[in-house]
């Protein structure tokens, strides 16, 4: 089976820095995913992870280490509307996405 | 970018009705999935399909059915809703052959079974 685990709640205030932690557990990996997605609306992409190392996407950026098991996400310059719940994902042997339970973040003025 | 449409967004039905959660795509993905959320938790897959006239169940168990008898159509039938169907169910589609599953998601549809 597959279980992955991302803290529930993180809070920052505007303009600093936060990562989101995801741990897993897989049979067989092809990658880790990082989703957004605000309330009411639909999880929408933001990275993707298959080799260790960091991905970096504008504000974004995404780390793998598969020895460890382990990977985040983090956010940099943090605005008001990356206020939302983020989602870790990972691709296994199923070839499917299997989530993470998410992770509520707020962002303060 | 995926363009992947729901309907109805909302839907608010009686115990015991027949209700069908349509889904398509104009991307030509031949991978489709539904997944079960409620609020605040995370995406539970409960059906999927690879292709044309390909259907499975996901790791969540759930009483609905669903058909792929067109590569851009994969609606979700219940049969007799109950108030535990009570969720917002998404439907996502994405490429293949890729090494990189990204999945493209609807904006989802509300039910709320009386």
């Amino acid at each position: 089976g597959q279980s992955l685990e991302q803290p529930s709640e993180v809070t920052a205030v505007e303009g600093a820095i936060v990562q989101i932690n995801c741990t897993y557990q897989t049979s067989g990996f092809y990658g880790l995913s990082w989703y957004q997605q605000h309330d009411g609306g639909a999880p929408t992409f933001l990275s993707y992870n298959a080799l260790d190392g960091l991905e970096e996407t504008g504000r974004f950026s995404s780390f793998l280490s598969r020895s460890d098991s382990y990977g985040y996400l983090l956010l940099q310059e943090l605005q008001m509307k990356d206020s939302a719940s983020y989602f870790c994902a990972v691709s296994g042997s199923a070839r499917q996405l299997t989530f993470g339970s998410g992770t509520q973040l707020t962002v303060l003025p | 970018e995926a363009d992947i449409y729901q309907t109805p967004r909302y839907l608010v039905i009686g115990t015991g009705k027949k209700i069908t959660l349509e889904c398509s795509q104009t991307m030509g993905h031949d991978k489709m999935y539904w997944y079960q959320q409620d609020p605040g938790m995370e995406l539970h897959l409960i059906h999927y399909s690879y292709g044309v006239n390909s259907t499975e169940k996901g790791d969540l168990s759930s009483e609905s059915t669903v058909s792929r008898i067109r590569t851009e159509h994969f609606p979700l039938t219940l049969e007799s809703a109950r108030p535990s169907h009570t969720s917002q169910y998404l439907c996502a589609s994405s490429e293949s052959p890729r090494l990189q599953e990204t999945q493209y998601f609807g904006p989802g549809t509300r039910l709320l079974v009386l």
